[in-house]
């Protein structure tokens, strides 16, 4: 199965800070890597497919980039509502799996 | 607007059997794969099952295969997971999730899930 390792596992921020998260595969996957962002009690939401494609509807502050076995996820400028809980996962390859996990805190 | 409703969650001693419905509107259910995923009390997410929009191609992650079964009805526009053999590892919450087209997709939306609890 292919391991997906975030990093860090949690991090602590600032309002209007700008903050990266990576994502790192044990194998390549081309560019087949979402990000999902999910608040307590919530289901996760949908940011960014395919590496680097902002979903509809998600503000332009998310991006991603990366392929083949490295990706990152940037918030240019953190936002109250964007402490959460960020996962990547691969489609690739079955079975699908999913980053631990990165926690974003207000600091 | 699509939507994914799940139920069938509760309390199941170890051993036993549950079955997870996956309600779904808002879309041409019958033409699109569809997916469960788990998620452990205060834990990450573990992708478990998929199927094909004709339920003739099914997937399962390694730790629950030859124990749950996915299945669908698309007269009901619903997609099933049956659990037997339940261990105490398989507690969480259960979501379904809409792949965004055919072939290797993204997830959008998720439904809030069903909780299932595997304990004596």
């Amino acid at each position: 199965d292919v391991q997906l390792t975030q990093s860090p596992s949690s991090l602590s921020a600032s309002v209007g800070d700008r903050v990266t998260f990576t994502c790192r595969a044990s194998q390549s996957i081309s560019s087949y890597l979402n990000w999902y962002q999910q608040k307590p009690g919530k289901a996760p939401t949908l940011l960014i497919y395919v590496a680097s494609n902002l979903q509809s509807g998600v503000p332009a502050r998310f991006s991603g980039s990366g392929s083949g076995t490295d990706f990152t996820l940037t918030i240019s400028s953190l936002q109250p509502e964007d402490f959460a809980t960020y996962y990547c996962q691969q489609i690739y390859f079955t079975p699908i799996t999913f980053g631990q996990g990165t926690r974003l805190e207000i600091k | 607007e699509v939507q994914l409703v799940e139920s069938g969650g509760g309390l199941v001693q170890p051993g036993g059997s549950l079955r997870l419905s996956c309600a779904a509107s808002g879309f041409t259910f019958s033409s699109y794969w569809m997916h469960w995923v788990r998620q452990a009390p205060g834990k990450g997410l573990m992708w478990v099952s998929r199927i094909s929009g004709d339920g003739s191609d099914t997937a399962y992650e390694e730790s629950v295969k030859g124990r749950f079964t996915i299945s669908r009805d698309n007269a009901k526009n619903t997609v099933y997971l049956q659990m037997n053999s339940l261990r105490a590892e398989d507690t969480g919450v259960y979501s379904c999730a809409l792949p965004a087209r055919g072939g290797k997709a993204w997830f959008d939306p998720w439904g809030q899930g069903t909780l299932v609890t595997v304990s004596s």
